[in-house]
């Protein structure tokens, strides 16, 4: 799977507009870009995925460019628990054991009241 | 439906000591991951195990093992523990259908490590 990089932190106001983006210029046709994010203690939390289109669901949007090389997650109206480490991997449709995840550094997003 | 659940939550051992991990995966759920997420090298991927066998394995040693039972429930067993082995280990579930598209994995929230 293709590696990411995605900055080490970022401030966001609370109720503004998180933007995090993420590189991944390696990025092979059939991989996919998912992002998870990682509260202090816990387990990392699916957030969304997509190939080419952009996509929304109820936690953020992701859009992707046309070339696929870069890719931004939106948190519409951050609040102080979205304060997390967000995680941006690239990967391929599922194969048996092929859950071994390049987790990388991911971006330390704190909102600030 | 339950979340993927791991106990115990927190664990203390002194070196030399061995240690044993459990996980419960999503009911339905197939395969089992383990990761070790320490401060300086981030979340790494340990194993995953897949009707009872383990499918893939991370740079490791083999000082540490796994297994999966019937109910896909899964075990993770650390020998010989070293100081360097203190860290937040996390089991994940997934349904791993070949071919899919939408795989996620669900953590669980973890055992917390702590050799002395």
């Amino acid at each position: 799977d293709a590696k990411t990089t995605q900055p080490t932190s970022m401030d966001c106001a609370e109720g503004r507009a998180a933007n995090l983006p993420c590189n991944h210029s390696t990025i092979s046709g059939n991989e996919y870009v998912y992002w998870y994010r990682q509260i202090h203690s816990q387990g990392p939390q699916y957030i969304i995925h997509g190939l080419k289109n952009n996509e929304t669901n109820e936690m953020a949007s992701l859009i992707i460019t046309e070339d696929r090389k870069s890719s931004t997650l939106i948190l519409p109206h951050a609040t102080l628990r979205d304060t997390a480490v967000y995680y941006c991997i690239v990967r391929v449709p599922y194969q048996t054991g092929a859950n071994n995840l390049f987790f990388g550094t991911g971006t330390r997003l704190t909102v600030i009241p | 439906k339950a979340g993927v659940t791991q106990t115990p939550r927190y664990l203390i051992k002194t070196r030399g000591q061995q240690v044993t991990l459990s996980c419960s995966p999503i009911s339905g759920h197939r395969s089992v991951s383990w990761y070790q997420q320490t401060p300086g090298q981030g979340l790494q991927f340990l194993f995953e195990y897949f009707s009872e066998t383990q499918r893939n394995k991370g740079n490791f040693p083999g000082r540490f093992s796994g297994r999966q039972f019937s109910n896909s429930r899964s075990e993770m067993n650390v020998s010989t523990l070293e100081l360097g082995d203190s860290a937040l280990y996390l089991c994940a579930s997934s349904l791993a259908l070949d071919g899919a598209t939408n795989e996620k994995l669900f953590f669980g929230s973890g055992t917390q490590l702590s050799v002395l």
